[in-house]
């Protein structure tokens, strides 16, 4: 595998329900992040972790709680959502400490609550 | 507070026309601009990267320069071709080296 990936790519879930969002990245990046993609509106960056530490945590909602055990990999916990969460859910890696570098993406995950 | 906009947020034109996508930003002091490709359903992909002491990049028949004191930046494509239907976004990187984004122009090339 390269790149980023990201697992699953689509998920269907209930408000109740509590589900998990996977990222690996295969690039040595020693950053990662969770964006949020919803139609026709900007990306909303969520989290990002650098060094494996959370530098952001742009006032999302305690219903989404990321997790980095290391630097290849990123989950995104969920529980208890709501239909206006349902949006494509994008990770990234970067390589801090060089400057501003760009950012590699994964294929996402299309999350649909109902 | 950094806003970026993109206008049109939609384009369609005839196969083979050059073409010009807009982005612009309201906080001069940005560390680069990028521009980016989304495929339906996929992630993003980096097109250009624009430091900010820099005035243009070219990578093939794509060309994007950056203004910084106007707070604009243009993606050009020459010589248009169906498979540069995409949604195209434009992202700023401020002091926190995060991105800001703009909400994209979907561009339609017919054949």
């Amino acid at each position: 595998e390269t790149g980023v990936t990201q697992t699953p790519r689509h998920l269907v879930m209930g408000m109740t329900n509590k589900k998990s969002l996977k990222c690996e990245q295969h690039l040595g990046h020693n950053a990662m992040y969770w964006y949020k993609q919803s139609a026709k509106k900007p990306l909303e960056l969520m989290f990002v972790y650098s060094l494996e530490e959370r530098v952001e945590n742009n006032s999302v909602p305690s219903r989404f709680s990321p997790e980095c055990p290391n630097s290849s990999h990123l989950f995104l916990h969920l529980h208890t959502l709501q239909p206006e969460d349902s949006a494509l859910y994008l990770c990234a890696s970067s390589q801090v400490g060089q400057g501003a570098q760009t950012q590699y993406f994964g294929p996402g995950t299309r999350l649909l609550v109902l | 507070k950094q806003e970026v906009t993109q206008i049109p947020a939609a384009l369609s034109v005839p196969e083979g026309e050059n073409l010009v996508l807009n982005c612009s930003f309201t906080d001069s002091a940005i560390y680069n601009l990028q521009w980016f490709r989304q495929d339906p359903g996929k992630g993003l992909t980096s097109l250009l990267l624009i430091q900010s002491s820099q005035r243009e990049q070219t990578s093939g028949r794509l060309n994007a320069s950056l203004d910084k004191s106007s707070g604009r930046s243009t993606l050009y494509i020459a010589a248009s071709q169906p498979g540069d239907s995409a949604t195209y976004l434009c992202a700023v990187t401020g002091s926190n080296y995060q991105l800001i984004w703009g909400a994209g122009t979907k561009l339609i090339i017919k054949p």
